[in-house]
């Protein structure tokens, strides 16, 4: 079946720091979308990328499709304390979600 | 707009007791979602609704586990017997059903401990 494997499965940075995280699809994907749960949460929505090779910002987050659309990326430019938490990338396929194991951010001030 | 409600927030139980889990979805949204999620295995669809019928049940682990969704606002989880290893925190996500996918809106989730 359909599997969505993202790494790293954890990052420690200092604060101030970039981090980046990947999310790669075994099957070519409609679109992909972005959640962030932080500690203790649920799952929120960031963002849903839908073309090939489409890039959206939002604020310190860059978000890339692959142009091949099995792969996504993450990345966050100078890690603040607010970011901590895990972040999915879920595939859709057949109506449904395909939620990757998750990354967690861990931001030292 | 309340978002996804979810309740019990916290349930404690003993091994081979039932358990029920509720969800309202986001009124207006046709398609509901089960998530149950661990350390060991993730976020995991567990079964999704589209207009209150089930579409896919290929997640539930086993016949101890049913869902049901008897209108647009109400959907149940039921766990009969529970087992210690159904520990889990067990979201529920509502969204408008398109082709494109829309993003899923999740409730507070239910931690559940059977004991």
């Amino acid at each position: 079946g359909q599997q969505v494997m993202q790494i790293p499965q954890y990052q420690h940075v200092q604060e101030g720091e970039d981090f980046t995280t990947y999310c790669n699809s075994s099957t070519t994907l409609s679109n992909i979308q972005w959640y962030k749960q932080r500690p203790g949460g649920h799952p929120v929505f960031l963002i849903q990328l839908v073309k090939s090779g489409e890039v959206k910002k939002q604020k310190r987050l860059t978000f890339q499709f692959g142009e091949a659309k099995k792969n996504s990326s993450l990345h966050i430019t100078a890690t603040q304390t607010t970011d901590v938490g895990t972040y999915f990338c879920a595939g859709s396929g057949y109506n449904k979600l395909i939620f990757g194991a998750g990354t967690r951010l861990a931001v030292h001030p | 707009d309340a978002g996804v409600i979810q309740s019990p927030r916290h349930e404690v139980t003993e091994m081979g007791q039932e358990v029920t889990l509720r969800c309202k979805p986001i009124s207006g949204h046709n398609s509901l979602f089960w998530y149950r999620q661990t350390m060991m295995r993730g976020l995991e669809l567990l079964i999704y609704f589209n207009n209150n019928v089930p579409i896919d049940d290929s997640g539930m682990p086993e016949d101890r586990f049913s869902a049901k969704m008897p209108n647009a606002s109400f959907s149940t989880l039921k766990i009969q017997p529970s087992e210690p290893r159904d520990s889990a925190v067990y979201f529920c996500a509502s969204t408008s059903y398109s082709m494109g996918g829309n993003e899923q809106f999740f409730g507070p989730g239910t931690r559940l401990t059977v004991l």
